[in-house]
This record gives structure tokens, sequence and C-alpha cells, in this order.
């Protein structure tokens, strides 16, 4: 089944930086691979995702990268802002199994003011 | 729109008896509801496909008898969790597929279940 690896595990980041959270996948089947937001006690929030057809998509300070060939998708948020800090969740969905999505392990950022 | 709701938001209860969550679109139709769970400082892990009108489809290392899961209609998924123990208290959470849309899941807040 697919497997999704995230780095780092946590991230600090002075306000104002830029972060960046790199994820592998491991069935090249995957064609959607949302990213997610996770304040504690919360549902995940959806803040992007891009789709296998696309090797790039950005919205404001967030952009998201993809490279189908070597199964790697990163997450870049500019500017970073002390409410940034949160649980990234990187994930990854199979068309064929009723677009099931894996998460990978997390990362927690935390943005120095 | 694409609301999912979640009851109870959380609960506390004895060891060995059953607790019921229930998972529900509020202004779509999901064909397809997923269930996970979340140890503290931990990934969600996939638990459970649900398809409406159908068996349940379970992840690897899951139980299907004592995580019984039902989803008797395009709004609504219940998951109960059978004889429950200490090691089964953790966060639950559903989502959904909007079934006019691929793809993209909507979370329910989550259950927070506590085993004494």
């Amino acid at each position: 089944g697919e497997n999704v690896e995230q780095h780092p595990s946590t991230l600090s980041v002075q306000e104002g930086d830029s972060a960046v959270i790199k994820c592998t996948y491991s069935d090249s089947a995957s064609n959607y691979f949302p990213w997610y937001k996770q304040e504690l006690g919360k549902r995940p929030q959806l803040i992007i995702d891009i789709r296998s057809n696309v090797g790039e998509k950005k919205d404001q300070r967030i952009a998201v990268t993809l490279n189908k060939t070597a199964k790697h998708f990163s997450l870049h948020i500019t500017e970073t802002q002390p409410e940034d800090s949160a649980v990234y969740f990187c994930a990854a969905s199979l068309k064929t199994s009723y677009d099931k999505v894996i998460f990978g392990p997390g990362t927690s950022l935390s943005v120095i003011p | 729109g694409a609301v999912v709701s979640q009851h109870p938001s959380w609960v506390i209860c004895k060891s060995g008896t059953s607790v019921k969550i229930e998972c529900r679109s509020l202004d779509f139709q999901a064909t397809t509801m997923f269930w996970y769970r979340q140890f503290p400082k931990q990934s969600l892990m996939l638990m459970a496909t649900s398809n409406e009108g159908s068996k349940a489809t379970y992840e690897q290392g899951v139980e299907k008898d004592k995580f019984l899961i039902n989803h008797a209609s395009l709004t609504l998924s219940t998951l109960t969790v059978t004889s429950a123990h200490p090691e089964d208290s953790s966060f639950y959470i559903c989502s959904a597929r909007n079934r006019g849309r691929s793809n993209e899941q909507f979370f329910g807040p989550g259950t927070r279940l506590t085993v004494l």
C-alpha cells in the first residue's frame, strides 16, 4: 500500500522567514496530494492541494511543488507568521482505492515572533 | 457548504462497554466516508473506508469485529468501538467525500474517546 514520509518532524523558524516541508510517497498511482494544517485538538484543515497533472501550485504565501518522477512533493510557506504555527501533514490519495488519503507523520512548525 | 459533523465530541466510558460515534455530512451526499484514529502527537491513521450500502474496507491491522462501521445512508456513517479498553482511547475523526466532486475530503471535528 501507499506509504508517505515527511521531513522534518519539527521545524522552527523566525517570523518572516520561509518554511519548507518535504514529503515522498511510494505508490506511483497516487494522483492527488493535499496538505493539511492541524491545530491542537482540532480537525485537519486543507490548506492547498495539487493533482498529478500539475507541477506547481501557489496560493498567496503557500506553494506546493510536485515531482512525479522522483515521487517528491513539498510545501513552501513564505513570510511566516506566528499564526502559521501548527502541525502540517502531507498526504497522498489513490484514485483506485476510493480516493482514500494516506497521511504523512506530520511536521510541527513553530514560528518565533 | 461541505460541512461534516460528528457526535459526540467527547465520551468517557468504562472498560468493556461499547461506544457509537456518528459522522454526518450536513449539506452534501457522501458516497464514501473514512474513519481515522489519531493518538497524541501522532498522525492520522486510516482505519477503514466506508461506502454507502456496502461493507466497509478495513486497513491492515484494524480489527473489523472490534470497530464496527455502518454506512446506512448517503449522509450518515457510524463507528462502534465494541468492548472498549484503555488502549482504544484516542481521537477518532471521520471524513467524507462529496459525491459530486472527486478527491477532496471534508473532515468532521473529531471525537475524543477516553476509556477508563
